[in-house]
């Protein structure tokens, strides 16, 4: 079984400040991690993925993450805080050796603020 | 590319009545898809993986009887709440997988959802 953990449901930051949103996770196989993006009344739009290549990985609007299998994080972080960047976050977690369609588990999302 | 659509992005109905949601993927095929329903303010739930001419697979807990899944083709799962209860008030977010995408991708690519609320 898989499980995700977001600690802090709601973050708050000023425009310009790094952003740091947590995420654990737990799995008993190597596990394939999302993060997701929701703004409100809209469907979940891909940040980045980690799925076994490099432990540091860039996506989207100048998030990044890292994969640190010891400490069993996904932290996903940005340098610089922008008033857009205000939405709801999901860290996901996939089984990879699911030989069928693989499941998504989200974790319960974490709020971001931005205030200037 | 990799556009997923939802049909109607919202909906009121009267208690009792039924409520079908479509979920189509516009520049792909898709042998999977997935139905998720959103408390506010909460996470997503998983509640069945549709795959393209066979029955769906429903999570434990979700009543198969009253979420009909239907996924007659590699671009349209369907979604229809039967005899709908206020209690059924939700966000619905389907998902799907790009076929020509190796399985090793594992992304899904998610609809912009449709809120039901039952009166």
């Amino acid at each position: 079984a898989q499980s995700v953990t977001q600690l802090g449901s709601h973050v708050s930051v000023s425009e310009g400040a790094l952003v740091l949103l947590r995420c654990n996770y737990s799995s008993s196989v190597p596990p394939y991690l999302f993060w997701y993006v929701q703004y409100p009344n809209q469907g979940l739009q891909l940040l980045l993925k980690y799925t076994s290549a490099a432990t540091l990985v860039k996506g989207i609007n100048g998030f990044e993450a890292e994969f640190k299998k010891s400490e069993t994080s996904f932290h996903l972080t940005k340098p610089s805080a922008h008033m857009s960047d205000a939405a709801e976050y999901f860290c996901a977690v996939s089984d990879q050796n699911t030989g069928t369609a693989s499941k998504l588990t989200f974790g319960t999302g974490t709020r971001l603020q931005v205030t200037l | 590319g990799a556009v997923v659509s939802q049909h109607p992005s919202w909906v009121i109905c009267k208690s009792g009545t039924s409520v079908k949601i479509e979920c189509r993927s516009l520049d792909f095929q898709a042998t999977t898809m997935f139905w998720y329903r959103q408390f506010p303010k909460q996470s997503l739930m998983l509640m069945a993986t549709s795959n393209e001419g066979s029955k769906a697979t429903y999570e434990q807990g979700v009543e198969k009887d009253k979420f009909l899944i239907n996924h007659a083709s590699l671009t349209l799962s369907t979604l229809t709440v039967t005899s709908a209860h206020p209690e059924d008030s939700s966000f619905y977010i389907c998902s799907a997988r790009d076929l020509a995408w190796p399985l090793s991708s594992y992304e899904q690519y998610f609809g912009p959802g449709t809120r039901l609320t039952v009166t």
